[in-house]
């Protein structure tokens, strides 16, 4: 019962490094999303897809790309790294839509050095 | 601006001692309400959905209620375990808005 997946849990980055954040999820969800969670600011949407080949941008998608070619998986890319990405990333999913129950992978963590 | 604020910030409570924790929001078309317990270190976790004012949903010591501008998640008797941050949401279109949360400490 594996449900949302995220890998990796723990990443170290240099200044102008690109990385991805893989997202899995294995309950045929339609509804996909990204956030980060920093102190003090709650969660905050990054970017969402409401199904495979259809993306958009949410309250913060500055410096981050997300694609979606399959069901199952919404990678989130960093494409130069900076600082002020250091924060605890979390993808989420539902079945249907942001209307319906969202359920949440155990998170990454991210420092930018 | 579609909002969501949650009241206290932080609520330090004696076991068995009852209280509410308070989310009040501002959004325009909202589709629903959720309530999430997140513990340290992992990911948020289901609570409750509530769809329309007047909706209550219970679940063990948790009670949600929903009025048009404001939900009330109702904590009785709580133990030790339920020390946690207490994360509400409200969707609107296809987005999701979280409130900062609230800390919520047992003490034995």
């Amino acid at each position: 019962n594996a449900g949302v997946t995220q890998t990796p849990k723990f990443q170290v980055l240099k200044t102008g490094q690109s990385m991805t954040l893989q997202c899995a999820q294995d309950m045929n969800h339609e509804y996909m999303s990204w956030y980060r969670q920093d102190p003090g600011m709650g969660l905050r949407l990054i970017h969402y897809s409401v199904g495979a080949g259809i993306t958009d941008q949410g309250e913060v998608p500055n410096g981050y790309n997300v694609s979606r070619s399959t069901t199952e998986d919404f990678p989130l890319r960093l494409l130069s790294a900076a600082p002020s990405q250091t924060s605890v990333y979390f993808c989420a999913s539902s079945r249907q839509g942001a209307g319906d129950t969202i359920y949440f992978g155990e998170g990454s963590w991210l420092t930018v050095v | 601006e579609d909002q969501v604020t949650q009241s206290p910030e932080a609520l330090r409570l004696q076991e068995g001692e009852s209280s509410s924790l308070n989310c009040s929001y501002t959004v325009s078309g909202l589709r629903g309400l959720f309530w999430y317990r997140q513990d340290p270190g992992k990911g948020p976790e289901f609570l409750f959905t509530l769809y329309s004012a007047g909706e209550e949903k219970e679940k063990e010591r948790l009670k949600a209620t929903l009025t048009k501008k404001e939900s009330f998640l109702h904590i009785t008797a709580p133990k030790p375990e339920d020390s946690a941050t207490y994360l509400c949401a409200v969707s609107r279109d296809d987005k999701i808005i979280f409130g900062k949360g609230t800390r919520l400490h047992i003490l034995p």
